[in-house]
C-alpha cells in the first residue's frame, strides 16, 4: 500500500487480557516507531526499529509491553494483562534510512489504534 | 534531557485571524519537523527545517528554524476551519527524536 497501515483500527478489551496490534510500513522504510498517545495529549515513544540493529526499547513503560518486527516489515505491539491506564491511541510510523551521516527523520504515521481497556 | 516546549498549549480563533505558534528548546538539533494531526488521524508531516535562519512556505503556513537551531516558529495566515487540529513539533539530532506536546488549535467560522 501507499502509506502505513494499522490493524484494528479500534479495539475494546477487557482488563487483564492480553492484546496484539498490528503495523505495516510503507515497503522500503527501515525504521518503524511506536507511540502511545493519550487523550488530549502529545506521543510518548515506546519502541525503535532499525533495520537489523537490536531495538531500542527505551520508551516501553512496563514488562507487559513488547513489540516484535519481522525482517523490514510488519510490526506487532502486544500487551499482557491489560490495565485501564493502557487505553489510548497506539501510534505506528515509517521513516526511510538515509544513507551518510545526515538523516532528516521524516516519519510518516498510520491512522492508530484506538485502545480501549474496560 | 532534550525537550521541546511548545506555546501555547491551546489556542481558539476565528477564521480569517493570524496565529503564530512556537517550539522551543535549549538544545540543537539537525532538523525539525511539523506534523498536524486531526481527531482520528495519525500525525501528517507538514514540512522539514535543517538549516538555522531557514524560511519555508506552504501555502498560509510559514514556518522557521531559528538561527541557532534551537527553536522553531509555525505562522498561519488567514486560518480557515480546516486548520484545526494539533500541531506537533519534533526534533532530531544524532538519531534521537523529540516531540513536543501540541498546540490544539481550533479555528472557528
Amino acid at each position: 500500500g501507499a502509506g502505513v497501515s494499522q490493524s484494528p483500527s479500534n479495539k475494546v478489551t477487557e482488563k487483564g487480557k492480553d492484546v496484539e496490534l498490528r503495523c505495516d510500513p510503507i515497503s522500503g522504510h527501515t525504521a518503524l516507531y511506536w507511540y502511545r498517545q493519550r487523550l488530549g495529549q502529545g506521543l510518548e515513544f515506546l519502541i525503535y526499529f532499525q533495520g537489523n540493529s537490536a531495538p531500542d526499547k527505551s520508551g516501553l513503560p512496563s514488562d507487559r509491553f513488547s513489540a516484535e518486527r519481522t525482517g523490514e516489515s510488519v510490526s506487532t505491539l502486544t500487551i499482557q494483562r491489560t490495565q485501564q491506564e493502557d487505553s489510548a491511541v497506539y501510534l505506528c510510523a515509517s521513516s526511510a534510512r538515509v544513507a551518510g551521516a545526515f538523516s532528516t527523520y521524516e516519519q510518516y504515521f498510520g491512522p492508530g489504534t484506538r485502545l480501549t481497556v474496560t | 534531557t532534550q525537550l521541546l516546549e511548545q506555546s501555547p498549549q491551546f489556542l481558539s480563533i476565528q477564521e480569517g485571524e493570524n496565529l503564530t505558534v512556537y517550539c522551543n528548546s535549549s538544545s540543537v538539533f539537525s532538523s525539525l519537523q511539523w506534523y498536524r494531526q486531526e481527531p482520528g488521524e495519525g500525525p501528517v508531516l507538514l514540512v522539514t527545517v535543517v538549516t538555522g535562519g531557514e524560511v519555508k512556505k506552504l501555502k498560509r503556513l510559514t514556518f522557521q528554524f531559528g538561527d541557532a537551531r534551537k527553536d522553531s516558529s509555525l505562522h498561519i495566515t488567514a486560518a480557515q476551519p480546516g486548520d484545526t487540529g494539533l500541531y506537533l513539533c519534533k526534533g532530531g539530532s544524532q538519531g534521537n527524536l523529540i516531540f513536543g506536546k501540541g498546540t490544539k488549535l481550533s479555528v472557528k467560522p
